[in-house]
This record gives C-alpha cells, sequence and structure tokens, in this order.
C-alpha cells in the first residue's frame, strides 16, 4: 500500500463547478500538506501548502486537512478550463524536504 | 528570477547505456532535489543537494547518483539503464532546503525514454 492514495481521474467538470480532490495518507508524521498544480510538459507548481489540521484558504482554492482521519482535500471554486491540469497532493514530515506526492488526479474542466 | 532550468528536456537511449542530466537552480538557491516521475508511481523523492553535499536520499538503487558543484548546478547520472527508468525526472531548488516554509521550485523536466 502507498503512503499516499489519490485517484488519479480524470475528473471532468463543467466550467463554474465546485471541484473537490482528495488524498488519504498513511504516515501519522506528516505534518506539512501541499498541493501543486502541473499542466502538461511542465513542473509542477506549488498551489497551498498547510501545517498540520486546518483550513486555509486562497483565491478560489481552499485546502483542508484532517489529521484525524488522515485526509486531505482541495476545492476549487467557480472552476475555469484553464484549471484543467494534474493536481498532485505532496506531504512531509519535514517542511519541503523528501516530499511524498500522490499520483495526481487528473482536472478536465470544460468551458 | 530566471526559473529553474534542466536539460537536455528529452533523451532517447538504450538499455545498458548511462546517461547525465543537468540542473540549474534559481539563483541564490543552495538546495537541489531531485525526483523521477512514472505514470505509475508518481513523483519519487531520489535525492537532495545542498552545498555540494547529498543531504537526504530516496529508495533507489546505486544505479542512480547525482552531484552538486559549488555554483548550485546540480547533475544526476543513471548508469547501465533499463526499460523502467524511463521517465520525467524533475529537479527542483528553494533557498536552503530545510525550513518548514523554504519553498521548492520546479523545473520542466528531462523526459527520457529507454528503448
Amino acid at each position: 500500500q502507498k503512503e499516499v492514495e489519490q485517484d488519479p481521474g480524470p475528473l471532468s467538470v463543467p466550467e463554474g463547478a465546485i471541484v473537490s480532490l482528495n488524498c488519504t495518507y498513511s504516515n501519522s508524521a506528516f505534518q506539512y500538506f501541499m498541493w501543486y498544480r502541473q499542466y502538461s510538459r511542465k513542473g509542477p507548481e506549488l498551489l497551498m501548502y498547510t501545517y498540520s489540521s486546518g483550513n486555509k484558504e486562497d483565491g478560489r482554492f481552499t485546502a483542508q486537512v484532517d489529521k484525524s482521519s488522515k485526509y486531505i482535500s482541495l476545492f476549487i471554486r467557480d472552476s475555469q478550463p484553464s484549471d484543467s491540469a494534474t493536481y498532485l497532493c505532496a506531504m512531509s514530515g519535514t517542511g519541503f524536504q523528501k516530499l511524498v506526492f500522490g499520483t495526481g488526479t487528473r482536472l478536465l474542466v470544460s468551458p | 528570477k530566471a526559473g529553474v532550468t534542466q536539460t537536455p528536456r528529452y533523451l532517447i537511449k538504450t538499455r545498458g547505456q548511462q546517461v547525465t542530466l543537468s540542473c540549474s537552480p534559481i539563483s541564490g538557491h543552495r538546495s537541489v532535489s531531485w525526483y523521477q516521475q512514472t505514470p505509475g508511481q508518481g513523483l519519487q523523492f531520489l535525492f537532495e543537494y545542498f552545498s555540494e553535499t547529498q543531504r537526504n536520499k530516496g529508495n533507489f538503487p546505486g544505479r542512480f547518483s547525482g552531484r552538486q558543484f559549488s555554483n548550485s548546478r546540480s547533475e544526476m547520472n543513471v548508469s547501465t539503464l533499463e526499460l523502467g527508468d524511463s521517465a520525467l525526472y524533475l529537479c527542483a531548488s528553494s533557498e536552503y532546503g530545510r525550513t518548514s516554509t523554504d519553498t521548492q521550485y520546479f523545473g520542466p523536466g528531462t523526459r527520457l525514454t529507454v528503448l
């Protein structure tokens, strides 16, 4: 079993929909939780970073961490076609080093 | 500032050969990490270098090695290539690679195909 599980999708939604992306993990030592977005033929770019449990909001994006359930989520409000990409969750016990990534969820937002 | 650059962008090799990939971090960044990305396994951490020293290492065989130069540029080498080494190899840099908020910035990757 992988340390981090993520549904590969693809997840297809119409423009304007609320998108929910999720990851589960097994390592209770993880304290740092990140979401990256990766466009085709590009490297991942950091979207959100959360330490420990709780919510964090940045524009249309909200990250949630539930350490008791070992479950993290990324919500995208008012989704746009430009949000079409692969979304990767990542986590670590020590910050941005030795990140453990999920396999990524491919999101398709249709106009 | 220029972003993380990786060369070459695409590479085709045959089994048994060796390959060297290069990464130039963002100016001022001293930590460089390498990741392998495949459809089945996703992104997996290879190793991290800081000030020319390997500081962290993932669970990859000894065929995978790396080094960092005094200007923080880094190279990774894969010897005796296997078909399963076909992947996107990503390099990421950060200032110190130590603090919890020291964000990593990824390069575009080198796509390696082993025939």
